[in-house]
């Protein structure tokens, strides 16, 4: 069975960093392209960054370039997203998505999601 | 970037009635569109991806169609559990982008 579970989600002050994780079970992760999306409270959802199977392409939407990096750990199986500068705007539920396969872009896969508040 | 517009916000359906949630691009996307379900709590599910193709295991009372750049999403028969937040994705120019969803909910 395919699970993606996503954990690390916490409040912290505006400015502050932090680090989400997403555990892959039911499939290889370096197999697929994995995407993080984020949803602000009351909103609709944002994508926020796609990294390719071989990890070696990377897209971030403009908002958090810079911010945000993700990368893989292929030992564990996860994926990572991790979070400097936070800002409020940054408040959100965090989901990761699997990219289907021999696709376009449409995820067939997604996490429970993660709550980041950012906040002082 | 191509922005996704839902309508309506909220759709009020008897069950056992149909539903047919609208999503419009500012641009042409070709098919390159999907639809999820989402519910409180629990992770999106991907229905429809190339504007109308059903997913694995999707029942067949979901249907997606597009004209243009308008997209539809068809719910027949409307079961208790299909009421939820749908949302369409476009996924044809980066950034990958999304509706602001509809809200199905129980009349």
């Amino acid at each position: 069975e395919v699970q993606l579970v996503e954990s690390g989600g916490d409040l912290v002050q505006p400015g502050g960093s932090l680090r989400l994780s997403c555990a892959v079970s039911g499939f290889t992760s370096s197999s697929y392209g994995m995407t993080w999306v984020r949803q602000p409270p009351g909103k609709g959802l944002e994508w926020v960054s796609y990294i390719n199977p071989g990890g070696d392409v990377i897209y971030y939407r403009d908002s958090v370039k810079g911010r945000f990096t993700t990368s893989r750990d292929i030992a564990k199986n996860s994926l990572s997203l991790q979070m400097n500068s936070l800002t409020a705007e940054d408040t959100a539920v965090y989901y990761c998505a699997r990219r289907r396969a021999y696709s376009g872009y449409d995820l067939d896969s997604w996490g429970q999601g993660t709550l980041v508040t950012v906040s002082s | 970037e191509v922005v996704m517009t839902q309508s309506p916000a909220t759709l009020s359906v008897s069950p056992g009635e149909s539903a047919t949630l609208s999503c419009r691009a500012s641009q042409g996307i070709l098919t390159n569109l999907a639809w999820y379900q989402h519910k409180p709590g629990q992770a999106p599910r991907l229905l429809i991806y190339g504007a109308s193709t059903r997913a694995t295991n999707i029942p067949p009372r979901f249907s997606g169609s597009e004209s243009g750049t308008e997209f539809t999403l068809s719910i027949s028969s409307l079961q208790s559990e299909d009421f939820a937040v749908y949302f369409c994705q476009q996924y044809d120019k980066w950034p990958l982008t999304f509706g602001g969803g509809t809200k199905v909910e129980v009349k």
